[in-house]
């Protein structure tokens, strides 16, 4: 079965600077999506970005960018010029492509952004 | 409608009663996915639908869950005699293709158990 780690439970930026947020994800399958999700305290849940595995480039979304090392099964999360409106939970999620819909989502990390 | 949604958004019951958690999905969207998140972990995965039919109910912890989606289009989600651990938060999402598809997840119903 399929699992998704994060192991930073919670995370501290500096508005306007960097943070990077770890997941680690244990497979036997070779193609599969990656997804960062955003909860802010309304608890919606946003997608952030994604990443297919068959793709080698990294995916990127305006401050935020993913480093995907697939044999490291490795798929961090870059946000750059931290904002404050980024303050809010966020879930790594696996999902395969060879079949079924389920998703499987890491724990959280919480992030906060200090002004 | 313009996004998912899911109704109540809160729910309080004693423990025992039956209850029932509706979600409409996008219009057009073929599939829907159930979701049960505890506070402070991430959502875990129920069971989807592709149209009217239930594709994967792995994740129904117990025969005390169900959930049909009999026109392919609004699906409930129903929990018989609830117990004080069923309290979360029961999340609804939709997609419009296959496994590559984005899911566009609803506001939640917050489910409390006494």
């Amino acid at each position: 079965a399929q699992t998704v780690t994060q192991s930073q439970p919670e995370m501290s930026v500096q508005e306007a600077e960097t943070v990077t947020l770890s997941c680690t994800y244990d497979t036997s399958e070779s193609d599969y999506y990656l997804f960062w999700y955003k909860q802010p305290p309304s608890r919606q849940m946003i997608l952030v970005i994604r990443q297919e595995a068959y793709k080698q480039q990294n995916a990127t979304e305006n401050r935020f960018s993913v480093n995907f090392q697939k044999a490291a099964k490795s798929f961090s999360l870059k946000i750059s010029d931290s904002q404050l409106g980024d303050a809010a939970m966020y879930f790594c999620a696996y999902r395969s492509a060879l079949g079924g819909f389920k998703t499987i989502f890491g724990a959280g990390t919480r992030l906060f952004v200090k002004a | 409608g313009a996004g998912v949604s899911q109704s109540p958004r809160y729910k309080v019951t004693k423990r025992g009663q039956d209850v029932a958690l509706r979600c409409d999905p996008i219009s057009g969207h073929v599939s829907l996915y159930w979701y049960r998140q505890a506070l402070g972990q991430g959502p875990e995965f129920l069971t989807y639908f592709n149209y009217e039919a239930q594709q994967d109910k792995s994740g129904l912890p117990n025969d005390r869950f169900s959930a049909e989606r009999p026109e392919g289009s609004i699906s409930t989600l129903t929990i018989q005699r609830t117990e004080q651990r069923d309290s979360a938060m029961y999340r609804c999402a939709s997609s419009s293709t296959g496994t590559s598809g984005e899911q566009y997840f609803g506001p939640g119903t917050r489910l409390t158990v006494t």
